[in-house]
């Protein structure tokens, strides 16, 4: 059981490059969430879906796209990337609202703007 | 403190002896409360949690105690192994989950 995986694990970008980050889980789960994580800050909510063909807004959205064409997929997509864009990104599931059962993480993806 | 960064609070705590992480959390009406565990490297894993309707829960090894008069929440890891050294973090929810930046536990030997 693979549970939450992400690709890919490190990305070094130019700014103005676009890319896409991939989460996949196979635990059936129907809510997943894209977070960044940088230092002096805890984990900050990006976007995330509460079912296949659904995504919404976290907290900080901007510059960042999502898509859900899939249950057990959740794309993370860089259209333009920025040096602030720099940062961890983990990919969470969980089978109810967060707000009811803690998440299941990946391994997370370091990426780098220059 | 932080979980990736440079300037995480620490603890060190010595191999067989128990550990104890604080956490304050901001508001009151916060319901649900989760500690995670994040080693180098790794995502966040999913340790203990606890409703606002206890004050106290156990699992194996752990304990979480929520003292709401106070805002606090605390994690205690029972005889500390060297597998226990990592970034610790609480969660709290109300309208939205907030992460706190966490504590880096250490194990001496």
């Amino acid at each position: 059981n693979a549970g939450v995986t992400q690709t890919p694990k490190f990305r070094v970008l130019k700014t103005g490059q676009s890319m896409t980050l991939l989460c996949a889980q196979d635990m059936n789960h129907e809510y997943m969430y894209w977070y960044r994580q940088d230092p002096g800050m805890g984990l900050r909510l990006i976007h995330y879906s509460v079912g296949e063909g659904t995504t919404a807004k976290g907290e900080v959205p901007d510059g960042y796209n999502v898509s859900r064409l899939k249950k057990q997929n959740f794309l993370l997509g860089l259209e333009s990337a920025a040096p602030s864009q720099t940062s961890v990104y983990f990919c969470a599931s969980s089978y109810l609202s967060y707000s009811n059962q803690p998440q299941h993480f990946g391994d997370g993806t370091r990426l780098s703007i220059l | 403190g932080e979980s990736v960064g440079l300037h995480l609070p620490t603890l060190s705590v010595q191999e067989g002896d128990n550990s104890i992480i604080n956490c304050a959390y901001s508001n009151s009406a916060s319901d649900y409360f989760i500690w995670y565990k994040q080693e180098s490297g790794k995502g966040p894993q999913f340790i203990i949690d606890i409703r606002s309707n206890m004050d106290k829960r156990q699992g194996q090894r752990v304990t979480v105690l929520l003292n709401k008069t106070v805002k606090h929440l605390s994690l205690q890891i029972a005889a500390t192994q060297p597998g226990d050294s990592a970034v610790y973090f609480c969660a709290e929810r109300n309208e939205k989950l907030t992460f706190g930046t966490g504590t880096r536990l250490t194990i001496i030997p």
